[in-house]
């Protein structure tokens, strides 16, 4: 099956200074990328959709200045919290989709603390 | 309000027993699909079925679809151990890229 590589697993940082994550689809050409966060015991929020080559479609309430999202290729896109503060501590999961494709593949997720 | 929304939110059963969730939605939707899970991992694709299906059998799974009430129900028959885990259905929505999620399920399966 598809594989999709998200890295790093984990990451803590300092308040104020930036997290890049990456997300890789190794087998396939993702067209498309989806970016969520995860709480406990909660469902995903989508934060963004990327489609390669152009820019993300964010969700309502989503900063895009504090979430940048890059999708310059059909195997990588990256999520950067910038200025990154505590409340931002959460577990952000990406999932890719190739052309013609109905299911989502997706990462292993980062479990970011900002200290 | 919540395109997709399961129950119960928690199952927990003994080895052996079926386990059966729950999730409705609210608009018209092309596919639904579930997933699962596994605790600070990612998701893993179990099953589609889509609009004009009404049941569908995978290996110990079951799903089944009903566009009239806007639910589906997913079976997972003589559960063992490692079935685990916190299972999500997702609707792809007409005219949209984007999976809505659910809230899940977290299934428990007692040795």
């Amino acid at each position: 099956g598809a594989v999709v590589s998200q890295h790093p697993s984990r990451v803590i940082c300092k308040s104020g200074t930036s997290v890049k994550i990456e997300c890789r689809s190794l087998d396939f050409q993702a067209t498309t990328m989806f970016w969520y966060r995860q709480f406990p015991k909660q469902s995903l929020m989508l934060m963004a959709t990327s489609n390669e080559g152009s820019k993300a479609t964010y969700e309502q309430g989503v900063e895009k200045d504090k979430f940048l999202i890059n999708h310059a290729s059909l195997t990588l896109s990256t999520l950067t919290v910038t200025s990154a503060h505590p409340e931002d501590s959460s577990f952000y999961i990406c999932s890719a989709l190739s052309k013609g494709n109905e299911k989502l593949f997706f990462g292993s997720g980062t479990q970011l603390s900002v200290l | 309000s919540q395109q997709g929304e399961e129950d119960p939110q928690a199952l927990s059963i003994q080895e052996g027993e079926n386990a059966t969730m729950n999730c409705s939605y609210k608009t018209s939707i092309n596919n639904l699909q579930w997933y699962r899970q596994n605790s600070g991992r990612g998701l893993v694709h179990l099953i589609l079925i889509r609009s004009n299906e009404r049941e569908k059998h995978s290996g110990r799974l079951r799903v089944t679809l009903d566009t009239s009430k806007k639910s589906s129900s997913l079976l997972i028959t003589a559960s063992r151990a490692a079935d685990t885990a916190s299972y999500f259905c997702a609707t792809k929505i007409q005219g949209a890229q984007k999976l809505v999620f659910g809230q899940g399920t977290r299934l428990t399966i007692n040795p």
